[in-house]
């Protein structure tokens, strides 16, 4: 089965230093990742995505991700972070041949920007 | 261009009733995807539409069922409500079925169940 996880459930950090949210993956053949960020009572919202090509994918709002596939990682990563950035994001993966719209998510991290 | 519209925002039933919620896709768009968000299980799929068919179903048992109209719009139903249930419910929509389509994300109805 699928799998995603995210090492941590919480990271606080202190306005305008850099962040980095972690995300493993359990390993396949192909894969699509994706991050999303969720502010409060709001839906999701896509801020990157990996379907090929280069390993280094720019998203919204400064935010960068890199896919390393002998590490079945996708960290998430802000060089310098902003109050606005207080929000839960979650990583997700879709395996190609999988045919229709389907992620399964990891269960978060909650990002706390301290001013 | 309007996002993507689920109706109820907010819901509180009893234990053994029965739900319906609505989503109306962005307009264009013809595939329409449930999650249940919960804090102990996290993001969940639910089911996927495409053009009135169900393509995909996760695990959830029978009580949670869903159709999409001619229009796109889409209802999922939740019978013999559990407490369990009480979540967020998110839809989303995309153009097509492929990946590399967005998918975007309504706000939601938070379901309570007392």
């Amino acid at each position: 089965a699928q799998s995603v996880t995210q090492l941590d459930s919480q990271v606080p950090v202190f306005e305008e230093a850099p962040v980095e949210l972690r995300c493993n993956y359990s390993s396949s053949v192909s894969v699509y990742l994706f991050w999303y960020v969720q502010y409060p009572n709001q839906g999701l919202q896509l801020l990157l995505k990996y379907l090929s090509g280069s390993t280094l994918v720019k998203g919204i709002n400064g935010f960068e991700a890199e896919f390393n596939k002998s590490q079945t990682s996708f960290h998430l990563r802000k060089p310098s972070v902003h109050i606005s950035d207080t929000a839960e994001y979650f990583c997700a993966v879709a395996y190609s041949g999988a045919g229709s719209y389907q992620l399964t998510f990891g269960k978060g991290t909650k990002l706390s920007v301290i001013p | 261009k309007a996002g993507v519209t689920q109706t109820p925002r907010y819901l509180i039933k009893t234990r053994g009733q029965q739900v319906t919620l609505s989503c109306s896709p962005i307009s264009g768009h013809r595939s329409v995807s449930w999650y249940q968000q919960t804090p102990g299980q996290g993001l969940q799929f639910l089911f996927e539409y495409f053009s009135e068919t169900q393509r995909n179903k996760g695990n959830f048992p029978g009580r949670f069922s869903g159709r999409q109209f001619s229009n796109s719009r889409s209802e999922m139903n939740v019978s013999t409500l559990e407490l369990g249930d009480s979540a967020l419910y998110l839809c989303a929509s995309s153009p097509g079925l492929f990946l590399n389509t967005e998918a975007f994300f309504g706000q939601g109805t938070r379901l309570t169940v007392v």
